[in-house]
């Protein structure tokens, strides 16, 4: 069974850089079929969709974030990272990893989160 | 971005009890709609892909439906287990937009 773990700084002072690793346990990161994601979750917000990274190196950023993110994979390591960087409090929230996962439906392709880690919280605060 | 409206923000309702969501997208992302659940201070879970189709191990009582902009997610038979919070989340392009939450609570 595939496990996501997030670990990093729980901690981190207005404008300088989050940075987050998901390691990934249980399956092959390599998988033409699965996009690793970043999403996070403020209370006063829910869920924002960050991005995802493919085996292959291709990503994909939410253009509300697109100017300070980056996502990166080590696939010998089995592990995808997100730096977010000139941070504020408004970045203070739950950030989870996650799979995006494709699949076929008859001719048609569908995509599910289906797994996720447990979740990290990162304050913002000097 | 695609703009997903969910409806009701909140709702209180009894085991045994019919209850039903519905989200609302901006424009037609045709069946390109997961539904998640999430219980406080673990992840979101997948309960529903390309609208109406449940992930493994999801109960019958949960059934999904819609295409175009409107979908909705019909729980019968409420249990307790089922009080959480439920998220939809348009899957048919980037960004990926999710609705605010509906919060299911026990009446």
């Amino acid at each position: 069974q595939v496990h996501l773990q997030e670990s990093g700084p729980r901690s981190v002072k207005p404008s300088q850089t989050l940075s987050l690793t998901c390691t990934v346990s249980g399956g092959s990161i390599n998988s033409g079929g699965f996009y690793w994601s970043w999403i996070r979750q403020d209370p006063g917000k829910g869920l924002e969709w960050i991005g995802y990274i493919h085996s292959t190196g291709s990503t994909s950023y939410n253009p509300s974030l697109r100017s300070r993110v980056s996502i990166s994979i080590d696939t010998s390591r089995s592990q995808f990272s997100l730096n977010l960087t000139s941070v504020t409090a408004a970045d203070t929230a739950v950030f989870f990893c996650a799979r995006d996962t494709m699949r076929a439906q008859s001719r048609y392709f569908f995509y599910a989160m289906d797994v996720w880690g447990q979740g990290t919280t990162v304050t913002v605060s000097s | 971005d695609i703009q997903m409206t969910q409806s009701p923000s909140s709702l209180s309702a009894s085991v045994g009890d019919r209850v039903t969501i519905t989200c609302r997208a901006s424009q037609a992302i045709t069946n390109n709609l997961g539904w998640y659940q999430q219980k406080p201070g673990t992840a979101p879970k997948s309960l529903i892909y390309a609208a109406s189709i449940l992930e493994s191990g999801v109960p019958s009582r949960f059934r999904g439906s819609g295409s175009g902009t409107e979908f909705t997610l019909t729980i019968s038979s409420l249990q307790p287990e089922d009080f959480a919070t439920y998220f939809c989340v348009q899957q048919h392009g980037y960004p990926r937009t999710f609705g605010q939450g509906t919060k299911l609570e026990i009446k």
